[in-house]
């Protein structure tokens, strides 16, 4: 069974610039999270989705978005990049996001921000 | 803040077991325990997890205290490959718009050929 896949692998964007950053569950599992990932602030939850439905978010601002696809594919979109938004993106799925299942993750998308 | 606290490093001879603790002083009686591990440059991988029972899988045992307010996983016979941060969170099974699940910073294993 395939894992979490997640598109591109690494990317170098400049400040004031958009990304749009790719998850693709594991079959079968519908809740997709995106976590960022850096030195300082260690592993944040940015938001959830699950059936095309945002369900929870994290404290970040309104220039990270997110969405889900109908098979469960998600991305998600950074606005007006910032040298601070240079992390390591994750995200996880699981089966129905309940939190007796444990979420998988990816390998990430790492930001470079110039 | 998250809801556990781990120690930052610990050292572990290779083929011995390692036993990781996590305080947890402050979970309530619907959230679970569990672990993940990350190695350098690649995901947070899934461990075990556990509610109030001790759990055991292909890759560890998880024991939790009686009054759950603290638990340890056990490697046990580690490797080189075990060399990794690990994480210890806690998260309701009751599913509501403030689940967010927190990292803390985790420990570094190192283990020592």
């Amino acid at each position: 069974k395939a894992g979490v896949t997640q598109t591109p692998r690494y990317l170098i964007k400049t400040r004031g610039q958009q990304v749009t950053l790719s998850c693709s569950p594991i079959s079968g599992h519908r809740s997709v999270s995106w976590y960022q990932q850096t030195p300082g602030q260690g592993l944040q939850f940015l938001f959830e989705y699950f059936s095309e439905t945002q369900r929870n978010k994290g404290n970040f601002p309104g220039r990270f978005s997110g969405r889900q696809f109908s098979n469960s594919r998600s991305e998600m979109n950074v606005s007006t990049l910032e040298l601070g938004d240079s992390a390591l993106y994750l995200c996880a799925s699981s089966l129905q996001g309940n939190s007796n299942q444990p979420q998988h993750f990816g390998d990430g998308t790492r930001l470079s921000i110039l | 803040d998250a809801k556990t606290t781990q120690p930052p490093s610990m050292d572990c001879a290779e083929g011995r077991a390692a036993n990781l603790p996590c305080n947890h002083s402050t979970i309530s009686g619907n959230e679970y325990v569990y672990w993940y591990r990350q190695i350098h440059s690649q995901g947070p991988q899934y461990i075990i997890h556990g509610l109030k029972n001790n759990e055991t899988n292909e890759m560890a045992s998880l024991i939790i205290t009686e009054d759950r307010k603290s638990s340890t996983l056990i490697l046990p016979h580690a490797t080189l490959r075990d060399t990794a941060v690990y994480y210890c969170i806690v998260r309701s099974y009751l599913m509501n718009r403030d689940d967010k699940i927190i990292f803390g910073k985790g420990t570094r294993l190192h283990i020592l050929p």
